[in-house]
């Protein structure tokens, strides 16, 4: 069955490290999406492509970068960890906006 | 931004009861998702209304979109302890840019 893994699930990190989440679907889906969620926010989006070589910025993007080189993955990488990145973070993928599945998360600790 | 706001935020009912969250924006939305999301787990997609006034069932749920598009209801029948989850809309703008989440209804039906 196709599926949307991520890893690690659980992460903690100190401030200033560089940390990357991986996200790998067998969706074969053109779309995929990094977002956090924290109490009280809902889930707020980071980044997201469209297809291999493509990333666009969300509405939180700032720490975060993204990279597209294959269908299947689209890792996050916080380039310098900070105590406000501690959240859960979730990838999905989709064919279009409004049918998105989601990997189970990762939580992520920032000391 | 578009911007999604959800009542109540926490709701805490008996086995049998019904029960009705609400999605609202003062933004119209070309469609909206309801999706649940389990403690652990990713967001599920339930269900996604496109057409104003739209009432969508799955099995006890129904779902309506606004006659304006501009907000959403979920009604529950006989609520079940299987119900208990995080209920989140979320909507693409007119544009197909600003892909929002709401920040849920916490819902905990008791045995």
């Amino acid at each position: 069955d196709a599926e949307i893994t991520q890893s690690p699930r659980h992460k903690i990190t100190e401030t200033g490290r560089q940390v990357t989440l991986a996200c790998h679907q067998t969706w074969n889906h053109n779309n995929m999406f990094w977002y956090r969620q924290d109490l009280g926010h809902g889930l707020r989006l980071i980044h997201y492509s469209y297809g291999v070589q493509d990333t666009n910025k969300g509405e939180v993007s700032d720490g975060y970068s993204v990279s597209r080189s294959n269908t299947e993955d689209l890792p996050l990488t916080l380039e310098s960890a900070a105590s406000s990145q501690t959240s859960v973070y979730f990838c999905a993928s989709s064919e279009s906006w409004d049918e998105q599945f989601f990997g189970p998360g990762t939580r992520l600790t920032v000391l | 931004t578009q911007l999604l706001e959800q009542s109540p935020q926490f709701l805490s009912i008996q086995e049998g009861e019904n029960l009705t969250v609400y999605c609202n924006s003062s933004s119209v939305f070309s469609s909206l998702q309801w999706y649940r999301q389990e403690p652990g787990e990713g967001p599920v997609l339930l269900v996604t209304v496109v057409t104003g006034g739209e009432v969508k069932k799955l099995k006890r749920l129904t779902f309506q979109f606004g006659d304006a598009r501009k907000d959403s209801s979920l009604h529950i029948t006989a609520a079940q302890p299987g119900d208990t989850g995080l209920y989140l809309c979320a909507g693409e703008g007119n544009y197909g840019q600003n892909f929002v989440f709401g920040p849920g209804t916490r819902l905990s039906v008791l045995p």
